[in-house]
């Protein structure tokens, strides 16, 4: 069956620290996958997307990659502050379709 | 108005009766999409709507429907209200040219 498996545990960081997330996924060959940022009570925000053909994708303090070989996509937030405390979602592009899969999410939490 | 707007913020409704979750955008995205989030299960497609006039099943759409009479709105209706039904819900809106998915700030939804 289809999976999309994001640590369920919770990350605790120092703050300054790098945080790395791990998305795995099984029996999908997506064309791309994204990363959602959400904090409680609120809905999803759009931070980064990287296509199959893509190794590394950066955008200011976050890095993600995406290695199709592994099915497995590692989400880097360096010098991190409390501030990135939030539940970071990984998702990927079910099929044919524009319709997304997401994971359950791993809630990170940067301690001062 | 900007962006994606859901009302209510939040409903206890009673087992049995009818509820429309209303969904509006304003940037004049073809895509529309309803999705429920759980604890453990993550976000799991309900609908979608590729461009006004058509609406397609996601993974969960038994017990609801949608309708997409033009390009802003999206509701979402449960006819019969259960339980299980119990969830936060999240619309969001996509750029027919783009990939990444625009959510509004979700409806909690408590059916006793």
């Amino acid at each position: 069956s289809q999976k999309i498996e994001q640590n369920s545990e919770a990350l605790n960081i120092q703050e300054g620290k790098t945080a790395t997330l791990t998305c795995n996924y099984t029996n999908y060959s997506p064309a791309y996958l994204q990363w959602y940022r959400q904090d409680p009570g609120r809905g999803p925000v759009f931070l980064l997307l990287i296509r199959e053909n893509e190794k590394e994708k950066r955008k200011e303090r976050l890095k993600v990659t995406f290695d199709t070989t592994l099915k497995q996509s590692l989400f880097h937030i360096t010098a991190s502050q409390p501030a990135d405390s939030a539940t970071y979602l990984c998702a990927l592009r079910g099929g044919a379709t524009n319709k997304l899969i997401f994971g359950t999410g791993t809630l990170l939490a940067v301690q001062p | 108005i900007a962006g994606i707007t859901q009302a209510p913020t939040s409903q206890i409704l009673a087992a049995g009766r009818r509820m429309t979750l209303r969904c509006t955008q304003d940037m004049r995205h073809n895509a529309m999409y309803w999705y429920r989030q759980d604890l453990g299960l993550g976000l799991r497609l309900i609908h979608y709507s590729n461009t006004a006039g058509t609406t397609g099943k996601g993974e969960v759409p038994d017990g609801y429907s949608v309708s997409r009479a033009n390009t802003d709105d999206f509701p979402l209706t449960l006819a019969s209200a259960v339980p299980s039904q119990t969830s936060v819900y999240f619309c969001a809106s996509r750029e027919t040219s783009a990939d990444t998915q625009y959510f509004g700030p979700g409806t909690r939804l408590t059916v006793l």
